[in-house]
């Protein structure tokens, strides 16, 4: 167990619904990954923070976004959402949010499907 | 930006033989390597990781090399068991930047 939970584990829903996902990370840790894994892409970063600001963006769409409250859970919210949007989403946290510095660990992740 | 390939996409081993998974990286200022496994259904999770500065690590069974000078750097795992059956992935981060490149990864089966 990594110490960084993930709810919901599965959530169902259909196109063009909205959806928000949640992560706790690490206890002292100050930053959150968030990491779609599909069958089509792989595994791709989505969006960094470090205490609560945006550090970091990588392949998110734009009908996806991401924040991260004071105390420090992160959110990701996807909407107007495609059945190409069907993935497992990962959180991951690490301690200072170094890229190369700093170990990452993931959370069990949330399975989405989108009918 | 980076592109990680990495070989073989499925290996089979039998149980006590070595298994060899390579990467390949483009950007010559990637300076820390990662390696994932992930088991059925479950989150991935780091085994070994390298950093442009070394050429070898190694952590019991499991050691990473690096070869800067071709752009590659594998994981080798020895003494293979069936729990080492999963699928792992590798990952590239450029010096400089902010993002984590993955590899396809590598469905190994480890055979009793």
């Amino acid at each position: 167990d990594s110490g960084v939970t993930q709810t919901p584990k599965h959530l169902i829903t259909a196109t063009g619904q909205r959806v928000t996902l949640r992560c706790s990370p690490r206890s002292g840790d100050l930053s959150v990954y968030w990491y779609q894994q599909s069958l089509d892409q792989g595994l791709q970063f989505l969006i960094q923070y470090y205490n609560g600001e945006e550090r970091a963006k990588g392949n998110i769409l734009e009908r996806f976004s991401a924040q991260q409250f004071p105390d420090l859970h992160s959110e990701l919210n996807l909407s107007s959402l495609e059945l190409g949007d069907s993935a497992l989403y990962f959180c991951a946290s690490s301690v200072q949010g170094g890229w190369g510095t700093d170990t990452q660990y993931f959370g069990p992740g949330t399975r989405l499907t989108v009918l | 930006g980076e592109n990680v390939e990495q070989h073989p996409s499925t290996l089979s081993v039998q149980e006590g033989d070595s298994a060899v998974i390579k990467c390949t990286y483009s950007d010559s200022a990637s300076n820390y390597f990662p390696w994932y496994k992930q088991e059925l259904g479950k989150r991935p999770q780091l085994i070994i990781d390298i950093r442009s500065n070394v050429g070898e690590k190694k952590d019991q069974r499991i050691a990473v090399t690096l070869n800067k000078t071709a752009k590659h750097f594998s994981l080798h795992i020895t003494e293979t068991q069936p729990e080492d059956s999963a699928v792992y992935f590798c990952a590239a981060i450029p010096r400089g930047a902010n993002n984590l490149f993955f590899g396809t990864g590598t469905r190994l089966t480890v055979i009793p």
